[in-house]
């Protein structure tokens, strides 16, 4: 199925750091979430965006929602050694009459050094 | 509470056996869904219920079976697998299908030998 394109696919940083990824659609999404995956786990959400040129925080994460509706980008500010782990962006489109489905980002691994 | 749970959280099979996923969640969602990930690959749909009925199937081979008994409970039935269906499968929930945000469950890791 489609996936959008999310860079960078792998950064390694310094404890302290701050960290920024995004992710690219030719399509238009209603909906950005971003999802925060341990190995092993689950995605576990981090930040939901619902309106164009939306900017929402969530502690040290900020993400915002694309004016052209097509993107979005998620920072973090001052990693810590936890942040580690593969975050996905996913895009939702909702029509009136069909079940809405995620669009799933190909994912940013990050980890984080001392 | 955003949990969904499930069961079990490793499970490992013949490719003649028969064995169910569960998923379970509490938030009064009225959607569910269950995913297929392989490793370092973002999960994919697979199937999605709404109100109890199947609404989307991704066009899964029908060794894997979905079944909704009521609005908490997701099963996913298993029967003849292949080894390449080793994956993750991730069920997750929604209030309903309309755009709202799903939560994910933990996942069961699945092996076919």
């Amino acid at each position: 199925g489609q996936q959008l394109n999310q860079s960078p696919q792998s950064m390694f940083i310094q404890e302290g750091e701050d960290v920024s990824m995004n992710c690219t659609s030719s399509s238009i999404f209603n909906t950005w979430l971003w999802y925060k995956q341990d190995p092993g786990e689950g995605p576990v959400l981090l930040i939901a965006l619902y309106k164009a040129g939306e900017l929402t925080s969530n502690g040290r994460l900020t993400a915002q929602f694309g004016i052209t509706r097509k993107d979005s980008f998620l920072n973090i500010s001052a990693s810590i050694p936890s942040d580690v782990g593969i975050y996905f962006c996913a895009g939702q489109l909702y029509n009136t009459g069909t079940a809405s489905k995620l669009t799933f980002g190909t994912g940013t691994r990050l980890q984080v050094t001392l | 509470d955003t949990e969904v749970t499930q069961t079990p959280k490793h499970l490992v099979m013949g490719m003649t056996n028969k064995k169910s996923l569960k998923c379970e969640q509490h938030m009064g969602h009225r959607a569910m869904y269950w995913y297929k990930q392989k490793a370092k690959k973002p999960p994919e749909l697979m199937f999605v219920y709404s109100y109890e009925k199947l609404s989307i199937n991704e066009s899964v081979p029908s060794r894997f079976s979905p079944e909704c008994p009521n609005s908490s409970l997701l099963n996913l039935h298993l029967h003849a697998l292949q080894p390449e269906d080793s994956a993750l499968y991730l069920c997750a929930s929604s209030q309903d299908t309309s755009g709202t945000d799903q939560y994910f469950g933990p996942g069961t890791r699945l092996t076919v030998t």
